[in-house]
């Protein structure tokens, strides 16, 4: 089972930066099948990212993907209010189960 | 846009079994070739896929779970259904209902079952 760890826990920026989240993985996702999720309080997750580059239907082109292998990054160009939230990476490239990290809350300053 | 409804109990007692059902509307459960799965969320253990089925009631479950998890689909209903036996406190959790069997596009909004005497 491949564990997916997500760093920082917290980080706290300002409306307007540019946000940095990045998940590192115990081994090599196969073909880099990575997908991005962020979660309001009280609400269901949402999917932001899938195929570590590919955005969902609707979401905003400040949300961006990278990486490979191991290391893959999301990245948030121009923070808005609506954006601070907590953020889960989920690996899907080798068989089930399927995994998540541990997630990272963005706050504001 | 397909949108998703858990309904269940939300309390349970211990070694029973969790019955939740997933209403799919707005669109079909048959079709598009979708997976539909379970995941539920622990505050201490985040999140974890418990298994998918297909409208044919083929089903792949997380080996952590296996022994304990039926997943069943009524396509005329459309709604698929999770049974999780011989529960303990740590199956407390928030228990979604998603559309996908990798990535999850679409997600109910989720309930909590809270497993106590």
């Amino acid at each position: 089972e491949i564990v997916l760890t997500q760093s920082p826990d917290t980080l706290s920026l300002s409306p307007g930066e540019r946000a940095t989240l990045s998940c590192r993985a115990s081994q090599s996702v196969g073909s880099n099948y990575l997908s991005w999720y962020q979660q309001i309080p009280g609400q269901a997750p949402r999917l932001l990212i899938y195929g570590t580059s590919s955005r969902a239907t609707g979401i905003p082109d400040r949300f961006s993907g990278s990486g490979s292998g191991t290391d893959f990054t999301l990245t948030i160009s121009r923070l808005e209010p609506e954006d601070f939230a907590v953020y889960y990476c989920q690996q899907y490239g080798s068989s089930p189960p399927y995994t998540f990290g541990q997630g990272t809350k963005l706050e504001i300053k | 846009q397909v949108q998703l409804q858990e309904s269940g109990p939300g309390l349970v007692k211990p070694s029973q079994t969790l019955s939740l059902t997933c209403t799919v509307s707005g669109g079909s459960i048959s079709s598009g070739g979708y997976y539909w799965s379970w995941i539920r969320q622990d505050p201490g253990k985040g999140l974890e896929w418990i298994g998918y089925i297909y409208y044919n009631g083929n089903t792949y479950y997380n080996p952590s779970l296996k022994s304990r998890v039926i997943m069943s689909v009524d396509t005329s209903k459309k709604q698929f259904s999770l049974r999780l036996s011989s529960v303990t406190a740590a199956d407390t959790a928030v228990y979604y209902c998603a559309r996908g069997s990798d990535y999850f596009d679409q997600w109910g909004q989720g309930t909590l079952v809270t497993v106590s005497s």
